[in-house]
């Protein structure tokens, strides 16, 4: 089992609110990474980290903004919630070996959910 | 359009058959494929790693084959089990960049009835 934690698992609240999603790894790794999924959809990479001070935007558009202050450490913040957020958002890490050979280590998920 | 496609969408089996998943890609240039397992819920765990020089691999009871000339990938699951009932993702990964560009596939819902 791949030491990757988010928190919180679930979360419903309402439209404007300010929201972060946690995200802790105790694997030592560099990478880090934050995937979107809806249902029957693939992951969709909207924000990575290479190290501390490090963060870059995905290949989609998102108005979530991340922060790479620890390397164990990448947590994701919406400043104002909207219904559209909706989603599941997925916290992975890689060494760099890993990375090299495709394999993430992916936590548990976030399901967000928007009223 | 994906550059990864991922059939059937669905699919349900009974508890002891076998099935198989197909990948087809057109990513290029290639480094390898992955297949993750992803229970509802839960976040992705990697199954197995097929390079460009592979074409048959086994992890217990799942077996992935890769034609890298036709670009198709298939994971095949013998004797299923109630467990094996989840989302498998073909994930395939470019060569080149230091993140090695990653294309996911939308998965494979596969459901094993008892």
């Amino acid at each position: 089992e791949a030491d990757i934690y988010q928190t919180p698992r679930y979360l419903v609240i309402g439209t404007g609110k300010k929201i972060t999603l946690e995200c802790s790894q105790t694997m030592g790794h560099d990478k880090m990474y934050w995937y979107q999924q809806d249902p029957g959809m693939e992951l969709h990479l909207i924000h990575y980290s290479y190290g501390v001070n490090s963060t870059e935007k995905g290949d989609l558009s998102s108005e979530s903004t991340v922060s790479r202050i620890r390397t164990e450490h990448f947590p994701l913040t919406l400043e104002s919630a909207r219904p559209s957020h909706t989603s599941q958002y997925i916290c992975a890490s890689s060494s760099v070996e890993s990375a090299n050979t495709g394999e993430l280590f992916f936590g548990e998920g976030s399901r967000l959910t928007v009223l | 359009k994906n550059q990864v496609e991922q059939s059937p969408q669905s699919l349900i089996i009974l508890e002891g058959k076998n099935c198989t998943l197909q990948c087809n890609y057109t990513v290029s240039p290639f480094s390898n494929l992955r297949w993750y397992k992803q229970d509802t819920g839960r976040g992705p765990v990697s199954l197995t790693i097929m390079t460009f020089s592979e074409n048959t691999k086994s992890n217990g009871r799942y077996t992935a084959t890769l034609d890298a000339d036709t670009k198709q990938s298939s994971l095949h699951i013998t004797a299923s089990q109630l467990s094996d009932s989840a989302s498998y993702i073909c994930v395939v990964s470019d060569r080149g960049s230091t993140l090695g560009r990653l294309y996911f596939g939308r998965g494979t819902q596969l459901t094993v009835w008892p």
